[in-house]
């Protein structure tokens, strides 16, 4: 079964530099997305991104943050200037269509993010 | 932004029915309502989704109201494995963003 995958798993970083984290959705999908989950609380989206532009983000999705499709496989996120609350678990996640058009989003493992 | 709200947590035994209730007051006239599970440290797994009365498929069964503001997931004959967060997500109605529900930590007992 295709499965969205996520590298590293773990990264340790200093406050401030630069993270990039990784993601390969499924090959057919067209939507992509990232989500956080700080330790103990819920999911949060944090961007889609659909025919190479951002087509929802939320208000944690700030200037720090950007998203690039650099391939035809690959699905990114940086945190330029990485902050103690970055500290958190990253996910990515596909989906064929739309989420509104009852479509399926696929998560990868995540990427455990520990700023310090 | 609409809150999307689930119990903290709820206990069951093994072979028992559960039913998971998430309030979505507000949620977009468009949206499905999708039921992930999540295990420690791993990526929420899709269970089902809904637009409407009620979904069944081979894990789980979906009950929506006709003014869905909300969702019960129902998990017949649970067992151990079913140990888990169990999220609701839906689009916001005024803003369309995705929004995961509070979470709901299931403990099974043997």
């Amino acid at each position: 079964e295709p499965e969205v995958t996520q590298t590293p798993s773990h990264q340790v970083t200093q406050m401030g530099q630069e993270v990039i984290l990784r993601c390969v959705p499924i090959s057919n999908h067209l939507y992509f997305y990232w989500y956080r989950q700080i330790l103990g609380q819920k999911v949060e989206f944090l961007v889609s991104f659909y025919n190479n532009e951002i087509s929802e983000k939320s208000e944690i999705f700030d200037d720090q943050f950007s998203v690039e499709r650099p391939d035809g496989s690959n699905f990114t996120l940086k945190i330029r200037s990485t902050k103690l609350e970055d500290s958190a678990m990253y996910f990515c996640a596909s989906s064929q269509g739309a989420v509104i058009i009852q479509e399926t989003q696929y998560f990868g493992p995540g990427t455990r993010l520990l700023v310090l | 932004l609409a809150k999307t709200t689930q119990p903290i947590s709820m206990d069951s035994y093994e072979g028992q029915e559960v039913n998971i209730t998430c309030s979505h007051n507000n949620i977009a006239t468009n949206d499905y309502i999708t039921w992930y599970q999540q295990f420690p440290s791993q990526g929420p797994r899709f269970i089902i989704q809904g637009y409407k009365t009620k979904v069944t498929n081979e894990v789980a069964s979906l009950f929506i109201p006709a003014d869905r503001k909300s969702s019960t997931l129902s998990l017949p004959r649970v067992s151990l494995s079913d140990t888990a967060v169990y999220y609701c997500l839906v689009g916001d109605g005024n803003t369309d963003k995705l929004i995961f529900g509070t979470g709901t930590r299931l403990q099974v007992f043997p």
